[in-house]
């Protein structure tokens, strides 16, 4: 079984809708990231949460939400999606502390289309 | 803030060609470095990672040494094949708490038979 899973794996829904991406990991890891991926632009960092009771807005956090339910457990939410949210998101997990020197451990991905 | 710079793709080399693709960053510190690869419809792994200067990563054919005088970690095989034909991301982590990644915008790979 995939360590970090991700559902759904694709979704096309229609401006002004809320829409939930689900995460959970099998690591063990106390930090999980969402990310959005657009061409040409790499990845780009939406929420990440240290812990349960943790959560931090990255570059992109406007139009988002998240959901840390259990340690295995980070959702993101679009709460009215629109056009421009059109992109791949892949959540990731990494260890916490002095662990792992950074290293992140990443989803298969959701395509996410806004009509 | 930090960044990461990759060279623009795409890429299309023939099959055991030798391949290079060039990554700089700018970061405060002494960031830990990484290589991460996309196959098509997949998510990110990763390919190989350095946390310090003259160290150099290596996995499945493919190296990067991280170059603190030219803050650089160029990717480089020396013989590539059909089935290396991927995305590839260079990104960087600070050693503050946060420990967030800045990745590239990625270099598309085709190796062509």
């Amino acid at each position: 079984d995939a360590d970090v899973t991700q559902t759904p794996r694709n979704r096309i829904t229609k401006t002004g809708k809320r829409i939930m991406l689900e995460c959970s990991q099998t690591k063990g890891h106390d930090r999980m990231y969402w990310y959005r991926q657009d061409p040409g632009l790499g990845l780009r960092l939406i929420y990440y949460s240290f812990d349960v009771k943790d959560i931090n807005k990255g570059e992109i956090s406007d139009g988002y939400s998240v959901s840390r339910q259990a340690q295995a457990k980070f959702s993101l939410s679009l709460e009215s999606a629109i056009p421009n949210q059109t992109a791949l998101y892949f959540c990731a997990t990494g260890p916490g502390g002095g662990l792992g020197l950074g290293e992140q451990f990443f989803g298969p991905g959701t395509r996410l289309t806004v009509l | 803030g930090d960044s990461v710079t990759q060279m623009e793709g795409p890429v299309t080399l023939s099959e055991e060609a030798f391949l290079t693709i060039n990554c700089t960053y700018t970061a405060t510190g002494y960031p830990s470095l990484f290589w991460y690869v996309q196959y098509p419809g997949e998510g990110l792994q990763l390919l190989l990672k350095a946390t310090k200067a003259d160290d150099k990563g290596s996995n499945k054919g493919f190296e990067a040494t991280y170059r603190k005088e030219t803050t650089s970690f160029h990717l480089e095989k020396g013989s590539v094949q059909v089935s290396d034909s991927a995305v590839y991301f260079c990104a960087l982590s600070d050693r503050s708490s946060a420990r967030q990644l800045t990745f590239g915008s990625g270099t598309q790979l085709t190796v062509l038979p």
